[in-house]
């Protein structure tokens, strides 16, 4: 059961641009979190978004989320070539005995 | 900061073999999970567990058990090994279900 889609697939982009991905869910959430992942290396988390709240910052990201649409949106402004990786989202549902549902990923590449 | 360890980087084992993946997390997290990860697919949770001794299935759970004796230690068995089951392996932690997950850095298997 792929909860998280993101999109789109692979980013390619220039150093100091800005990166969107997007993630769409199918049922409703407690939260949705994001994650990055450098290559052949396990997940770090990156911001969590309740489903009450719309939008949330850290440093130089932005996340959204659209309950309404069941979707979610990762913006990293101002981006670096070591932002280089692959970038995740993870449903967290309201019902008892489920874990954390992760997306395919979003193939960031940053070049300079 | 709380660690997450995976007994191995890298496993080559062969069909048949019965298999131990172990993870040990140091911050006393309730939630333990094992993920596994492929191209193109994504995460798939294969098991959680959110006490000792207790355990749930993921999404793909077959020629797959698990084990939970202590809090820390959650260890993932391949009953008899297939090349199927060649894939990267990511063990994680949570305080809470619906928290941020700490993940360890992996085990690539092959399985020939």
């Amino acid at each position: 059961s792929q909860q998280g889609e993101e999109d789109p697939q692979a980013l390619s982009i220039q150093e100091g641009e800005n990166a969107t991905m997007n993630c769409s869910y199918k049922t409703s959430i407690n939260n949705l979190q994001w994650y990055r992942q450098n290559s052949g290396r396990g997940l770090v988390h990156l911001i969590l978004i309740r489903s009450n709240e719309r939008e949330k910052h850290s440093g130089r990201l932005r996340v959204t989320l659209d309950t309404s649409k069941k979707s979610s949106s990762l913006l990293i402004t101002a981006s670096r070539a070591a932002d280089t990786a692959s970038y995740f989202c993870a449903t967290a549902l309201n019902q008892a005995g489920t874990a954390l549902i992760f997306g395919k990923g979003t193939t960031l590449s940053v070049s300079s | 900061d709380v660690k997450v360890t995976q007994s191995s980087r890298y496993l080559v084992k062969r069909t048949g073999e019965k298999v131990f993946l172990e993870c040990v997390q140091d911050m006393d997290h309730e939630n333990m999970f094992w993920y596994r990860q492929d191209p193109g697919l994504g995460l798939r949770l294969i098991y959680f567990s959110y006490d000792v001794k207790m355990k749930e299935k993921g999404d793909i759970p077959e020629g797959y058990s698990v084990s939970r004796e202590k809090k820390e230690r959650f260890s993932l068995i391949l009953e008899s090994a297939s090349t199927n089951q060649t894939s990267m392996y990511l063990c994680a932690s949570s305080r809470h279900r619906n928290t941020e997950a700490f993940f360890g850095q992996g085990t690539r298997l092959t399985v020939v």
